[in-house]
């Protein structure tokens, strides 16, 4: 079935560091791919989104790529702060038509200043 | 704005309580989830709808019923609270289609004593 794998946390970093977190996936056909982001205490908001290959979803920062070769969409930023510390998800719509999203385990981030 | 607002941010009931969460939507969407989530386990879906008075079971539905008598209105049930249902309940609502993604609301943090 479809799946989602995160990298597993906490991940924790300096203020100003350079962030990657993993995502891959399992899907049959050409899902949708998602970033939530859940800051303490909150529920989940969309961060960014791609819905076909070699898209590049953005947004607050952070970029990721929709990778179908290798199964990826890892979320990536340049220079974090401490406001960025929050526990992110990845997620897929697996084909169109599908009612609900896949969710990965969720990776928490924390950032030192 | 857009939004999907869940009654109570922090509740505390005894066991054996029937407990009542309540999640409203003002986006006119078909679909509406009920996750739960707990520390290492991600979210899990308990419930969801896609139309008025129609719900499917997730993956944990024990111990929960649902109900949702309007569009905008998912009703989450605990029928008789344990100290295990002591957890983070999280509403959402999207379109028919997940591609689009879901919003979700702030959460509940429900503690059972």
């Amino acid at each position: 079935g479809d799946s989602v794998t995160q990298m597993e946390g906490p991940v924790t970093l300096s203020e100003e560091a350079f962030l990657t977190i993993n995502c891959t996936y399992t899907a049959t056909g050409y899902p949708s791919l998602f970033w939530y982001v859940q800051y303490p205490g909150e529920g989940l908001q969309l961060l960014l989104k791609a819905t076909k290959a070699d898209d590049k979803g953005s947004n607050k920062g952070f970029e990721a790529t929709y990778r179908k070769e290798t199964t990826s969409f890892h979320l990536e930023k340049g220079s974090v702060q401490v406001s960025d510390s929050a526990v992110y998800f990845c997620a897929l719509s697996p084909i169109q038509g599908a009612q609900k999203l896949v969710f990965g385990q969720g990776t928490r981030l924390t950032i030192n200043p | 704005d857009v939004k999907v607002t869940q009654s109570s941010r922090y509740l505390v009931k005894r066991t054996g309580e029937k407990v009542f969460l309540e999640c409203v939507q003002d986006m006119d969407h078909e679909n509406m989830f009920w996750y739960r989530q707990d520390p290492g386990l991600g979210l899990r879906l308990i419930y969801f709808s896609y139309d008025v008075k129609m719900k499917e079971k997730g993956d944990i539905p024990e111990g929960y019923s649902v109900s949702r008598e309007k569009k905008e209105r998912f009703s989450l049930i605990l029928e008789s609270a344990s100290t295990n249902q002591t957890s983070m309940y999280l509403c959402a609502s999207s379109l028919p289609d997940s591609y689009y993604g879901y919003t979700f609301g702030s959460g509940t943090r429900l503690t059972v004593v």
